[in-house]
């Protein structure tokens, strides 16, 4: 079956600085990949979706992109904002399977 | 707010039981997924539906049934309940099946504690 593995620690970052999130995933690629936020207690807020023949993926302060060779995806967050602070999770699925990662926890400190 | 509701916020039972979960897509989303998220197992794919159809299985026990009503609102029963099976039981609908482009919308979950 597919697995995803996700930064395992915690992100701390400065505010104003960019974060990244790694997302790598095993066997075979998927079609597309999304990215979500979860803050506590509550469900996860889909973000970005990148397809396998988009390289890179933008929406505002967003960026995804998606290496098919590597099996591997960057989430990036530029201008960071305490707000961000908050799990991302990325998640494939493949044929009639979902996968979510773990997520990072990352947490944008004034 | 997603537009995808779940009832109820918040189940306290004991093992053994049996509980029911409840959840309402979104207008005009035929499918209907649930999850299970604890703390050190991330979030967890169970089961799918589409238009009152089972679509996809994931990890679902066999304690555990769901069906999607003529409406689409769909429901998660678990029985012969365990300590282990504390969780939050999120719901998410889309509009698509399954494959391309099928953004989920979450509802606010369902938090299981089993004493």
């Amino acid at each position: 079956s597919q697995k995803i593995e996700q930064n395992s620690e915690a992100l701390n970052i400065q505010e104003g600085k960019t974060a990244t999130l790694t997302c790598n995933y095993t066997n075979y690629s998927p079609a597309y990949l999304q990215w979500y936020r979860q803050d506590p207690g509550r469900g996860p807020v889909f973000l970005l979706l990148i397809r396998e023949n988009e390289k890179e993926k933008r929406k505002e302060r967003l960026k995804v992109t998606f290496d098919t060779t590597l099996k591997q995806s960057l989430f990036h967050i530029t201008a960071s904002q305490p707000a961000d602070s908050a799990t991302y999770l990325c998640a494939l699925n493949t044929g009639n399977q979902f996968y979510f990662g773990t997520g990072t926890s990352l947490t944008v400190i004034p | 707010d997603s537009g995808v509701t779940q009832t109820p916020k918040h189940l306290i039972t004991a093992t053994g039981q049996r509980v029911t979960l409840r959840c309402s897509p979104r207008s005009g989303d035929l499918s209907v997924y649930w999850y299970q998220q604890s703390l050190d197992q991330g979030l967890q794919f169970l089961i799918q539906y589409y238009n009152g159809e089972e679509r996809a299985k994931g990890n679902i026990l066999e304690r555990f049934s769901a069906q999607q009503f003529p409406d689409l609102h769909s429901e998660l029963n678990l029985s012969s309940l365990e300590l282990g099976d504390s969780a939050l039981y999120f719901c998410a609908s889309s509009v698509r099946t399954s494959g391309w482009e099928n953004t989920q919308y979450f509802g606010p979950g369902t938090r299981l504690t089993v004493l």
